[in-house]
């Protein structure tokens, strides 16, 4: 089975911190993925990449940045983590679609509180 | 901003057949249909997808009109443990895909 595993999935940081969140996949997926979730707003794309070193960003990448060295590994960087960004955090990794199918497979996601 | 219509809750007797409707009126020609679900505090599950034609898997149907607008998903005998949100999605398949979510239709299944 396809597993993404994100580093934590309670997180409690002060605001002003650098907060990084991991993000691993075991598939050698070409793309992968950062949401975040808040109720009512579903789920919002911040950053995607769809190879090493390289990013996208999606609909709300302020304040965030991510890094991506190695295929498996995808991180989401706060650079100075403010309240606003308390959320349910989701990670999610897909092939590059050339011509098969390309489910998104995602990971539990990790609840950060910025108190 | 996501490309899908849904709408935002509906109920269904256990062991009835589940349909949720998707608009999706501005669909292009490459552009497929995905069927996503979360269950509450996991991460969204795969459950189908299909381009002009019905599909059927273990999980779920997918009906797409003959104009491709719009969409249905079946659950044919709904379980208490399909409650959830679905999510219906539209995706092209390049390289930069983004997975655009909108936000979805929470199923409610009644004991």
């Amino acid at each position: 089975d396809v597993k993404v595993t994100q580093s934590s999935r309670y997180l409690v940081k002060r605001t002003g911190e650098k907060v990084f969140l991991e993000c691993v996949q075991d598939m050698d997926h070409e793309n992968m993925f950062w949401y975040r979730q808040d109720p009512g707003l579903g789920l919002r794309l911040i950053y995607f990449s769809y190879d090493v070193k390289m990013k996208e960003k999606g609909d709300i990448p302020e304040g965030y940045s991510v890094s991506r060295e190695k295929k498996e590994r995808f991180s989401l960087i706060l650079e100075s983590a403010s309240t606003n960004q308390t959320s349910m955090y989701l990670c999610a990794s897909s092939l590059w679609p050339s011509g098969g199918v390309a489910e998104a497979f995602f990971g539990q996601g990790t609840r950060l509180t910025v108190v | 901003d996501a490309k899908t219509t849904q709408p935002p809750s509906m109920d269904c007797a256990e062991g009835r057949a589940a349909n949720l409707p998707c608009n999706h009126s501005t669909i292009s020609g490459n552009e497929y249909v995905y069927w996503y679900r979360q269950i509450h505090s996991q991460g969204p599950q795969y459950i189908i997808h299909g381009l002009k034609n019905n599909e059927t898997n273990e999980m779920a149907s997918l009906i797409i009109t003959e104009d491709r607008k719009s969409s249905t998903l079946i659950l044919p005998h709904a379980t208490l443990r399909d409650t959830a949100v679905y999510y219906c999605i539209v995706r092209v398949k390049d390289r930069d895909d983004k997975i655009i979510f909108g936000k979805g239709t929470r199923l409610h299944i009644l004991p």
